[in-house]
């Protein structure tokens, strides 16, 4: 199985900060890297695939870059709505996997 | 506008089988390229992936449950089914289903993947 592994675990921010999430595949898996957000009691919400393609309807301050191992969530000025747990997951192999998630708290 | 929904028992015993249904509209899960999953997530967790069945009617699965686990699509392809047997404690948690798409990405001439549509979850408690 790839393992993902996001860092942080947990960052605090305030509205109008830069936020940048990272994850790390175990190995190799070209730009088959999804993010999602997901807030307390939902599902999780498609942001971003292809390591950098955003998915329709998600705000132009979400962005993710890389490829091969490394890649990077970045929302460039964090809102009020923003603040909630990011997951990376892989795309490249089955089983699917998830890194363990980023938790986006108010400063 | 796709939907699904899950649906099942919320309480299963210790030993028995879990079995839940997540219906589908506003699409056929006949239609090509679709991945039809299910993801769990226990208490205070991260996601973890159950697997999925492909419209084609081929089963992937995570291989620390495949032992238990069986995903099926049901004859009158408006639903699709979770069987997981032998269940303990562990696995509590809140069941979601979501459709994986299968995207050809044509300028870059390959396919992306990801989990586009998801149901709001159902929570299972394994507990006697």
């Amino acid at each position: 199985d790839i393992q993902m592994t996001q860092s942080p675990s947990s960052v605090s921010a305030s509205v109008g900060d830069r936020v940048t999430i990272t994850c790390r595949a175990s190995q190799g898996i070209s730009s088959w890297l999804i993010w999602y957000q997901q807030k307390p009691g939902k599902a999780p919400k498609l942001l971003i695939y292809a390591a950098s393609t955003l998915q329709s309807g998600v705000p132009s301050r979400f962005s993710g870059s890389g490829s091969g191992t490394d890649f990077t969530l970045t929302i460039s000025s964090l809102q009020p709505e923003d603040f909630a747990t990011y997951y990376c997951q892989q795309a490249n192999s089955f089983p699917r996997t998830f890194g363990h998630g980023t938790k986006v708290e108010i400063k | 506008q796709v939907q699904l929904q899950e649906s099942g028992p919320g309480l299963v015993k210790p030993s028995q089988t879990l079995s839940l249904t997540c219906t589908v509209s506003g699409v056929s899960i006949n239609s090509g390229g679709y991945y039809w999953s299910w993801i769990r997530q226990s208490p205070g967790k991260g996601l973890e992936w159950i697997g999925c069945i492909f419209y084609s009617g081929s089963t992937y699965y995570n291989p620390s449950l495949k032992s238990r686990v069986t995903i099926s699509v049901d004859t009158s392809k408006t639903h699709f089914s979770l069987t997981l047997r032998s269940v303990t404690a562990a696995d509590t948690a809140v069941y979601f289903c979501a459709r994986e798409e299968e995207h050809l990405e044509v300028s870059l001439g390959r396919y992306y993947y990801y989990m586009d549509v998801w149901g709001k979850g159902t929570t299972v408690t394994v507990s006697s």
